[in-house]
């Protein structure tokens, strides 16, 4: 067990859709990462948060956004749903957001848009 | 741009014998962290072990150790006497200041 919780573990949603991610980070760490890794694609970095502000961007869709709260939980909201979006959702946090410092992944939600 | 590229989609090796899986890399940044994660049936992601650019010396835990050649931007995870809850997907990873790249993985099969 990593530390980081994830909820919910499944979600099924029809196309057009919003659903949201939620991520806890490990205790201690400021950092969280949201990570998509889909069969076609393989495992792409979206976007990471520091202490509540963004960091780094990676391929986050338009349609997608994140924010990190002052209890340093995470969101990632998914809206306009697709069927490209069904993909494995992985939040990672660590201790700071520097490159350094290695990441602790949570169990993944698993997105199914049908 | 960042390129982390992993040659061996899959790889066998028997119980107890030490593999080798290769990671490449691309980058302009002189500062990067390359990292290697483990990914199990179950599906989640275990933290492996992890290499600083300016770190002279490989990184080792456990049964794991780092090949790190900065010159050839090589990186490749050794696994010694292999066990059979060693077979799962393996993923190399850089990270500079504002990105993380993963290659595409290598499933390695540990056979009793």
């Amino acid at each position: 067990d990593s530390g980081v919780t994830q909820t919910p573990k499944h979600l099924i949603t029809a196309t057009g859709q919003r659903v949201t991610l939620r991520c806890s980070p490990r205790s201690g760490d400021l950092s969280v990462y949201w990570y998509q890794q889909s069969l076609d694609q393989g495992l792409q970095f979206l976007i990471q948060y520091y202490n509540g502000e963004e960091r780094a961007k990676g391929n986050i869709l338009e349609r997608f956004s994140a924010q990190q709260f002052p209890d340093l939980h995470s969101e990632l909201n998914l809206s306009s749903l697709e069927l490209g979006d069904s993909a494995l959702y992985f939040c990672a946090s660590s201790r700071a957001g520097g490159r350094t410092y290695e990441q602790y992944f949570g169990p993944g939600t698993r997105l199914t848009v049908t | 741009a960042q390129k982390i590229t992993q040659t061996q989609p899959g790889m066998f090796v028997q119980e107890k014998e030490a593999v080798t899986l290769d990671c490449t890399y691309d980058t302009s940044d002189p500062s990067y962290g390359l990292f290697w994660y483990k990914q199990p049936s179950s599906g989640e992601m275990i933290f492996l072990i992890y290499q600083g650019s300016y770190d002279q010396q490989n990184a080792t835990e456990g049964r794991y150790s780092l090949n790190f050649q900065k010159a050839r931007k090589s990186a490749n995870l050794v696994i010694s006497a292999s066990q059979l809850g060693d077979s799962a997907m393996y993923f190399c990873a850089m990270r500079n200041n504002n990105d993380m790249r993963f290659g595409a993985g290598t499933r390695l099969t540990v056979k009793p």
